[in-house]
């Protein structure tokens, strides 16, 4: 019954390749998220989708793309993984997104190594 | 532009003590505040938040946070601290738009 979850919990890879993060909410909330938490546990945000549209586009390189094939799922993909990209990666959800602040639900965070 | 500010990276406290974790942030508006906690190789729990009306709010576990604004803080409080409150804390701002703007973190240690 878990809220958010993200799959896989670690991954650990080469640099160049190309890896995709999963992210799913059974709370029927509209608005799902990335943030990246670096080496030092700074939390950035780095994407926002509310219903399957984009929403937060921070300044994030183009080889990360994130993907909402319906409300309920928001799946991260990187190309041409860089060293730079080890990280946590932590997918959130809120119920309506839009302007007004909403309490955000994390998923238990998918630890990224890249070699 | 927002910004939190925990000036404590590191809090070592007694078992059965209290404890007072310090944030600090920067917004021109009336900010929505927040706690979270990450345990070690876990996600981030909700702890508690502050919207609006009564600026002392009560969270899960144990812990109160009281909003000050004339000195811009969100400090955190537990009376009495247990063994498994060792953790990272994490305060936040909204930063408008449902965009979370977080601090650094503070890692609480707690001795027995």
């Amino acid at each position: 019954d878990t809220a958010v979850s993200q799959t896989p919990k670690y991954l650990v890879t080469q640099m160049g390749n190309d890896k995709s993060i999963k992210c799913e909410q059974n709370l029927g909330h509209d608005t799902m998220y990335w943030y990246k938490q670096d080496s030092k546990k700074f939390l950035k945000i780095m994407f926002s989708y509310n219903n399957k549209e984009l929403i937060i586009n921070e300044t994030v390189p183009n080889r990360f793309s994130p993907k909402s094939p319906d409300k309920a799922h928001l799946n991260l993909h990187i190309n041409s993984l860089e060293l730079g990209d080890s990280a946590v990666y932590f997918c959130a959800s809120s119920p309506l997104g839009g302007g007004r602040q909403e309490t955000q639900y994390f998923g238990p965070g998918t630890r990224l190594l890249v070699l | 532009a927002q910004s939190v500010t925990q000036p404590d990276i590191h809090i070592t406290v007694s078992e059965g003590a209290s404890l007072e974790l310090r944030c600090n942030y920067s917004y021109g508006a009336t900010p929505y505040l927040f706690w979270y906690v990450q345990s070690p190789g876990q996600g981030l729990q909700l702890l508690l938040k502050y919207f609006s009306g009564d600026t002392l709010v009560q969270g899960i576990k144990g812990f109160e946070a009281e909003f000050k604004r004339s000195q811009s803080s969100f400090n955190l409080r537990k009376p009495s601290v247990h063994w498994s409150d060792a953790a990272e804390y994490f305060c936040a701002v909204g930063a408008g738009g449902n965009k979370l703007v977080f601090g650094a973190g503070t890692i609480l240690r707690v001795k027995s």
